[in-house]
């Protein structure tokens, strides 16, 4: 299947710093991603859908001046914790929307990257 | 409101003994019922999507079926190494997001 990468897979930084997570389509162009967090024992939460060349559209209650998403290419969109406190520590997970016709398969695919585990000191 | 609840939370299963995994949904306009499989630590693996009440699929020891309600996972003759989270999650409307159920704990012993 289709891969999608994150960089970096884990970072711990300190209270007030900022950190940026990098979602990348490896092998395939992807126009729509979307950004989650996911805090343990619990289930995926959508936090925005990034959309290539244009604004990110986040999700009610999901501060879109601290969670900074720039979708600048067609395989790379990222994700930048500002001023990160230890209650932004969770893991965060990638994915880009793949079409079923448009990569050739029968069916409409969500892949997903291996997520980022940030812990804030 | 676009829903999904998945049952159970947790389910232990001795090796070689099947059984079906839940997905209950409530939406306006079915757009795709995804599964995934998450391994602990790591993001969620694609296993099927579906359309359409009366759909099927399979893949190894896993086959998928979809109601106008609900969707099972039914696993047949688990191995240890079916040990996972599983996954439900729902598209509908206009856009492509995701939304996901709390997911089944399915924990396979020897």
């Amino acid at each position: 299947g289709a891969v999608v990468s994150q960089h970096p897979s884990r970072v711990i930084c300190k209270s007030g710093t900022s950190v940026k997570i990098e979602c990348r389509s490896l092998d395939f162009q992807a126009t729509t991603m979307f950004w989650y967090r996911q805090f343990p024992k619990q289930s995926l939460m959508l936090m925005a859908t990034s959309n290539e060349g244009s604004k990110a559209t986040y999700e009610q209650g999901v501060e879109k001046d601290k969670f900074l998403i720039n979708h600048a290419s067609l395989t790379l969109s990222t994700l930048t914790v500002t001023s990160a406190h230890p209650e932004d520590s969770s893991f965060y997970i990638c994915s880009a929307f793949l079409p079923g016709l448009a990569g050739g398969l029968s069916s409409d695919t969500q892949y997903f990257g291996p997520g980022t585990r940030l812990t804030v000191l | 409101e676009d829903q999904v609840t998945q049952s159970p939370e947790a389910l232990r299963l001795q090796e070689g003994e099947s059984s079906s995994l839940n997905c209950s949904y409530t939406v306006s306009g079915l757009r795709g019922l995804f599964w995934y499989r998450q391994d602990p630590g790591k993001g969620p693996e694609f296993l099927f999507t579906l359309y359409s009440a009366g759909e099927e699929k399979e893949k190894e020891r896993l086959k998928a079926t979809l109601t106008k309600k609900e969707s099972f996972l039914h696993i047949t003759a688990p191995k240890p190494e079916d040990s996972a989270t599983y996954l439900c999650a729902l598209r509908g409307g206009a856009t492509n997001k995701l939304i996901f159920g709390t997911g089944t704990l399915l924990a396979v012993q020897p």
